[in-house]
């Protein structure tokens, strides 16, 4: 089916180890974005990238890597992972501009 | 920091009745949108308003823009059970890249 799948849907990893969350969407859309949601914060933008091989920083992208050598996956790392990196983390594809988002069921990360 | 901000943040309400949610935001937007989540779930979008238009239906979803005051309403009409779920509010702006900024969002609970 169509659609954008993120994986794992649950991870406990310790604090200092690198974990990476993965993306895959199958609409060949240009852009990808992952956002983290957090109690009192709403969605904040981590990292988006408008197409393969082009990616930029977004509000809290600190502790963060990402890459996009295919267009249909998006994967995001945690180089090092903090108690502070605890949250769930959304994946979204667009098409561009004045177009909806269409999102992932979320990870939900525990660092311990 | 956010663009959108909701107002209420919580609303509570019989099945039948009305919601109105309240979106306000700071900088100039090509179009606002707004999503729906469902408990442990990904965003889903709801409506999609352009900057010069100033009102939209989608079913029993009725959305308004007032750019001039920088604000959108989302109004659910004879809201069922089902509609209990939270609504963000996002912006995407004029300039810069493709991205949309959320607000924290109303939390809607709709008793049978």
């Amino acid at each position: 089916d169509a659609g954008i799948t993120q994986s794992p849907r649950y991870k406990i990893t310790e604090t200092g180890r690198q974990v990476t969350l993965m993306c895959h969407q199958t609409w060949s859309h240009s852009y990808m974005f992952w956002y983290r949601q957090d109690l009192g914060h709403g969605l904040r933008l981590i990292y988006y990238s408008a197409a393969a091989d082009i990616t930029d920083k977004g509000e809290v992208s600190d502790g963060y890597v990402v890459s996009r050598s295919k267009t249909e996956n998006f994967p995001l790392t945690l180089e090092s992972a903090t108690r502070s990196q605890t949250s769930v983390y959304f994946c979204a594809s667009r098409t561009g501009n004045n177009s909806p988002l269409h999102f992932g069921n979320g990870t939900r990360l525990t660092v311990t | 920091s956010q663009q959108g901000e909701e107002d209420p943040q919580a609303l509570s309400i019989q099945e039948g009745e009305n919601a109105t949610m309240n979106c306000s935001y700071k900088t100039s937007i090509n179009n606002l949108q707004w999503y729906r989540q469902n408990s442990g779930r990904g965003l889903v979008h709801l409506i999609l308003i352009r900057s010069n238009e100033r009102e939209k239906h989608s079913g029993r979803l009725r959305v308004t823009l007032d750019t001039s005051k920088k604000s959108s309403s989302l109004l659910i009409t004879a809201s069922r059970a089902a509609d209990t779920a939270s609504y963000f509010c996002a912006t995407d702006a004029l300039s810069g890249y493709s991205t949309l900024t959320f607000g924290k969002g109303t939390m809607l609970l709709v008793s049978p």
